[in-house]
């Protein structure tokens, strides 16, 4: 079955590069009817959606974050990347990759999430 | 943005109750709605789609209902694995806005 596992560093420094990676296993970013979202959970609030990658290599995100969001694809390693610049203290959160079906919109496979800590 | 709202934001119950959770989204979203089941901890599990759709594996003492602005999440006997955070989701518009969630305590 499709596993998603997020990786990158778990603390940055403010006005830095956030930068994670998301591995997917057991089905191809290149199949559809899927896309692959970015999304985050600060502590003690909801869930924000951040964006998402198209099997395209499209992106779309969310217009609250969006100067400060990358996303992208890397087909060879069957993997996804967010990165966040200028950080603040705000940004520090569980982060979430999430498989997106792009017929009905929901997320249907989750990765179990990385906490990134905005501190200098 | 679509705001969504959920109550309680939380509740007490024990096992082999029946518990409902309910949803409302600051304009219609006719059945764009989503259910997530989230341990600390774990990966969210989607629970229900586009309104009333059970996801498959997913128990089926868990339904839901509901059209427009107004939803709801019903357990119809609580299990120990039960107890967690529920958050509904909007996927009529983007950006996809989650609730706040409900977390069921024993």
């Amino acid at each position: 079955q499709v596993q998603l596992q997020e990786s990158g560093p778990g603390l940055v420094k403010p006005s830095q590069t956030l930068s994670l990676t998301c591995t997917v296993s057991g089905g191809s970013i290149t199949s559809g009817p899927y896309y692959w979202s970015w999304l985050r959970q600060p502590a003690g609030k909801g869930l924000e959606w951040i964006g998402r990658l198209y099997i395209s290599g499209g992106t779309n995100s969310n217009p609250a974050l969006r100067s400060r969001v990358t996303i992208s694809g890397d087909t060879s390693k069957n993997r996804f990347s967010l990165e966040v610049n200028s950080v603040m203290a705000a940004d520090t959160a569980v982060y979430f990759c999430a498989r997106e079906n792009s017929q009905d919109y929901y997320f249907d496979i989750w990765g179990q999430g990385t906490l990134v800590t905005v501190s200098s | 943005d679509i705001q969504m709202t959920q109550s309680p934001s939380s509740l007490s119950a024990s096992v082999g109750d029946k518990v409902t959770i309910t949803c409302r989204a600051s304009q219609s979203i006719s059945t764009y709605l989503n259910w997530y089941q989230h341990k600390p901890g774990t990966a969210p599990r989607l629970l229900i789609f586009d309104a009333s759709s059970l996801q498959s594996g997913v128990p089926s003492r868990f339904s839901a209902s509901g059209s427009g602005t107004d939803f709801s999440l019903t357990i119809s006997s609580l299990h120990p694995e039960d107890f967690a955070s529920y958050y509904c989701q909007q996927s009529y518009s983007v950006p996809p806005t989650f609730g706040p969630g409900t977390k069921v305590e024993i």
